[in-house]
């Protein structure tokens, strides 16, 4: 049974640097073909993607965000990690992380709602 | 970048209703596209790949079709269970994009 689960902070204040940990089981991002991505959704709006990391540490990230993301991988413990720099209100989103495989999302957490207010 | 636009935004159905979600994109996407299913709270499910392909474990009464830029969810014969927001998502070239996505009510 394919598992990923979003844990981070639920509140951020502006111009701090968010670190979000998706946690995963049932699959191996040491196997080829295998990604891990972060999406985020605004309330009442559409989702975005944001960064990929892919099984041979190959990274992907958004053009209109590319500065301000890192995203990095724990194989040994199932671990993705996305750290998004300088944050603002316009952030405060529902972050999800995904696995691909061969470029195609196809399991999901259950995100994790973000709140930046000072 | 590829633009989806997805449409309608919300529709209310009765239950053996057969619904059509629309997904057009801004570009030639060949059958890159997949549909997903969510619930509040709960991660979204992955119903329908390649454009056409159910996903297996996924109930027949979805289907998919489309290629190159239109592209077309469909149910049939519709349960009180699918109410939920659907969207769409292409990966034919990066970064993935989204269709605003639907939401789905059963009276």
């Amino acid at each position: 049974q394919i598992t990923l689960k979003e844990s981070g902070p639920t509140l951020v204040k502006p111009t701090q640097t968010l670190t979000l940990t998706c946690t995963f089981s049932g699959f191996s991002l040491s196997t080829s073909g295998v990604g891990v991505g972060w999406i985020r959704q605004p309330p009442g709006k559409a989702l975005e993607w944001l960064a990929l990391i892919y099984w041979d540490d190959d990274k992907r990230y958004s053009p209109s965000l590319k500065s301000r993301l890192t995203i990095t991988k724990d194989t040994s413990k199932n671990q993705v990690v996305l750290t998004m720099t300088n944050m603002d209100p316009v952030d405060t989103a529902t972050y999800y992380c995904a696995r691909l495989l061969l470029d195609s999302p196809d399991y999901w957490g259950q995100g994790t709602l973000v709140t930046v207010s000072s | 970048e590829t633009t989806l636009t997805q449409s309608p935004a919300f529709m209310s159905a009765t239950p053996g209703d057969k619904v059509n979600i629309s997904c057009k994109a801004s570009q030639d996407i060949d059958d890159d596209m997949n549909w997903y299913q969510q619930k509040p709270g709960e991660a979204a499910i992955f119903i329908i790949q390649e454009a056409t392909t159910l996903v297996p474990g996924i109930p027949p009464r979805f289907s998919g079709s489309g290629y190159g830029t239109d592209f077309t969810l469909t149910i049939n014969n519709i349960e009180s269970e699918d109410a939920a927001y659907y969207f769409c998502l292409q990966h034919d070239n990066f970064p993935p994009t989204f269709g605003q996505g639907t939401k789905v009510e059963i009276k």
